[in-house]
């Protein structure tokens, strides 16, 4: 079956723009969650969604948001970009929320230069 | 403050040595895992430890959960070059995942 799907894989963005990140989870996963990886900071939880709610949520500024759709896909979004902000998003997706060792399955991220 | 400690940061080792990349917190999971991520690719998922003392293997690779459920290690025996990578762990904690910074193994033929 089809993996996590994330677009865009590469983009360039300059200060104060914003960006919204696309993330299409495995087909029948519910559970998708945003990671922020940077070589400084290493993977950062952004925020958790299930059924198009909101679960859990890292210690990430406002500026960062996302939402989930009907058919668990699911976008983030970070507003007034700034140079800190570049790095390398990460979705992941499962079938249930997170506990009892449930298994989630990485897309191959979507890297954000801010210039 | 990371709440998982990873060691060593990076690590760089002849092909067929064995070597122990571990993960400390002061905290008690519910879960933890092990990924291995490639450049330009996301991390994949190695293996999950749920029980305290729990030891899982996977071909030339050892997992062990410590028996508080605060630590774990990754032992891998007679290192390939393929072994090469980033290696994390990530452990549950309040319905979150929250992971080590990561170790970095480069295995020279």
């Amino acid at each position: 079956k089809a993996g996590v799907t994330q677009t865009p894989r590469y983009l360039i963005k300059t200060r104060g723009q914003q960006v919204t990140l696309s993330c299409s989870p495995i087909s029948g996963h519910r559970s998708v969650s945003w990671y922020q990886q940077t070589p400084g900071q290493g993977l950062q939880f952004l925020f958790e969604y299930f059924s198009e709610t909101q679960r859990n949520k890292g210690n990430f500024p406002g500026r960062f948001s996302g939402r989930q759709f009907s058919n668990s896909r699911s976008e983030m979004n970070v507003s007034t970009l700034e140079l800190g902000d570049s790095a390398l998003y990460l979705c992941a997706s499962s079938l249930r929320l997170r506990g009892g060792g449930n298994t989630i399955y990485f897309g191959e991220g979507s890297w954000l230069t801010v210039v | 403050t990371q709440l998982l400690e990873q060691s060593p940061q990076f690590l760089s080792i002849q092909e067929g040595e064995n070597l122990t990349v571990y993960c400390n917190s002061s905290s008690v999971f519910s879960s933890l895992q092990w990924y291995r991520q490639e450049p330009g690719e996301g991390p994949v998922l190695l293996v999950t430890v749920v029980t305290g003392g729990e030891v899982k293997k996977l071909k030339r690779l050892t997992f062990q959960f410590g028996d508080a459920r605060k630590d774990s290690s990754l032992h891998i025996t007679a290192a390939q070059p393929g072994d090469t990578g980033l290696y994390l762990c990530a452990g549950e904690y309040g319905n979150k995942l929250v992971f080590g910074a990561g170790t970095i193994l480069r295995v020279k033929s």
